[in-house]
């Protein structure tokens, strides 16, 4: 069966300081793959898309970005955080353009 | 990518019905609807993906008029554990060659004892 990791769960990180969040899955092959960001009692926004290793949509400008080294590793990457991008980060894999399924997501915190 | 609009919010009581419509009157042909249910502090996680007329699994059914430009999730006699975030989608389904998902802010079911 398949599955998909986050980590870390939480983070506490000062403005300013870089950050990798780290997604990957299991149990299958060649998915696609989401980074969400969700603010507190909102729905969730889009920030990238992957259809492949190295391959990479942004959807949102902003000071994130996003790699995907392996065909089941993605990663969400900042060099300096601001205090707006606190937030619930989730990831997400898709098979053959159908649902998705969410990873337990990291709750980031900007201080 | 079609626009949704569902109600904010809804309460419900343990053992009724309940039924979300959803809104999307830029529905496009190759376009599939797909619902998904979200926990506190989880991702979200799916409900049914229809394209027209009805479908039913075991947890809900989707209705879909004719003219597709909207859609109803039906949850048959929820309990305290149903109480969520609800999120209808619109965009493209089973190998349409890429879907870009748009969540709105989803409709917040609360039901009571």
């Amino acid at each position: 069966s398949q599955t998909i990791h986050q980590w870390p769960a939480t983070l506490v990180q000062p403005v300013g300081s870089p950050l990798s969040l780290e997604c990957t899955v299991e149990g299958t092959s060649n998915p696609n793959l989401y980074w969400y960001r969700q603010a507190a009692g909102r729905g969730l926004q889009l920030l990238f898309y992957s259809v492949g290793i190295g391959q990479i949509s942004s959807e949102v400008p902003q000071n994130l970005s996003a790699s995907r080294p392996q065909d089941r590793q993605f990663i969400l990457s900042s060099k300096k955080l601001l205090l707006s991008d606190s937030g619930f980060y989730l990831c997400a894999w898709e098979q053959l353009f159908s649902e998705q399924y969410f990873g337990p997501g990291t709750r980031l915190t900007v201080t | 990518l079609a626009k949704t609009t569902q109600p904010i919010s809804m309460d419900s009581y343990e053992g009724q019905e309940v039924n979300i419509t959803c809104s999307h009157n830029n529905i496009a042909t190759n376009d599939y609807i797909t619902w998904y249910q979200q926990f506190p502090s989880q991702g979200p996680r799916f409900i049914i993906q229809g394209y027209k007329t009805k479908v039913t699994n075991e947890v809900a059914s989707l209705f879909i008029p004719a003219d597709r430009k909207s859609s109803t999730l039906s949850l048959p006699r929820v309990s305290l554990s149903d109480t969520a975030v609800y999120y209808c989608l619109v965009g493209g389904g089973k190998g349409t060659g890429g879907f870009k998902t748009i969540f709105g802010a989803g409709t917040r079911l609360f039901v009571k004892a």
